[in-house]
């Protein structure tokens, strides 16, 4: 079965740059949601979309902006990056459920960045 | 949105089962209750999701009382890849689709 992808898998950069990070949800899934993961850290949202509109925020940081295109895909832009944005970031994603109330997100591999 | 607590680490042999407790005190009429589990450098993995009673799909059960101030993950027969730490989420039902909320989760060890 299709699985949420994320490219890159691995990202090094150092403090000052930018980066982009690029999820592709499961085919029909029109939900897209940003998660950071510090080292040792549980998972923390960042923000969603929902048919290309931001649904939900969190606790995304002024230098991120993220944006869900056409095709659903989504891409978390990162500048003016700090050494404290090194993690694990995973894209999930789910479908529309009319009317219900499921909380079954798929999440993906995930993108590790390294700000060096 | 309902504080959840959670052991911190349980261990475990292969074989026995396992029963994780999440209390939810403050849970609302509208709140469901959603266990994740995650392995190392890898993404969150739905488990199960209950409102009441028990739960049962082919990975765990989720025994939920009557009150729902407290919830049981139950993970029959443990082999050592279940080694993952476990999240209990609670999330108001008309919120569905929107940010899951993990808090600190429970580190489960399996050993042989």
């Amino acid at each position: 079965a299709a699985g949420v992808i994320q490219s890159p898998r691995h990202l090094i950069k150092e403090k000052r740059e930018t980066a982009t990070l690029k999820c592709y949800p499961i085919p029909r899934h029109d939900t897209v949601y940003w998660y950071q993961q510090g080292p040792g850290q549980d998972p923390q949202f960042l923000i969603s979309f929902y048919e290309k509109m931001q649904s939900d925020k969190g606790s995304i940081p002024d230098r991120f902006s993220a944006q869900q295109f056409s095709d659903y895909h989504s891409e978390l832009n990162m500048s003016s990056l700090e050494l404290g944005d090194s993690a694990l970031y995973f894209c999930a994603s789910s479908p529309w459920t009319s009317g219900g109330y499921s909380y079954e997100q798929y999440f993906g591999p995930g993108t590790r960045l390294t700000v060096t | 949105l309902a504080k959840t607590t959670q052991p911190v680490s349980m261990d475990s042999y292969e074989g026995q089962e396992v029963n994780i407790t999440c209390s939810h005190n403050n849970i609302a009429t509208n709140d469901y209750i959603t266990w994740y589990q995650q392995f190392p450098s890898q993404g969150p993995r739905f488990i199960i999701q209950g409102y009441k009673t028990k739960v049962t799909n082919e990975v765990a059960s989720l025994f939920i009382p009557a009150d729902r101030k407290s919830s049981t993950l139950s993970l029959p027969r443990v082999s050592l890849s279940d080694t993952a730490v476990y999240y209990c989420l609670v999330g108001d039902e008309r919120q569905a689709g929107t940010a899951l909320i993990f808090g600190k989760g429970t580190t489960l060890s399996v050993s042989s």
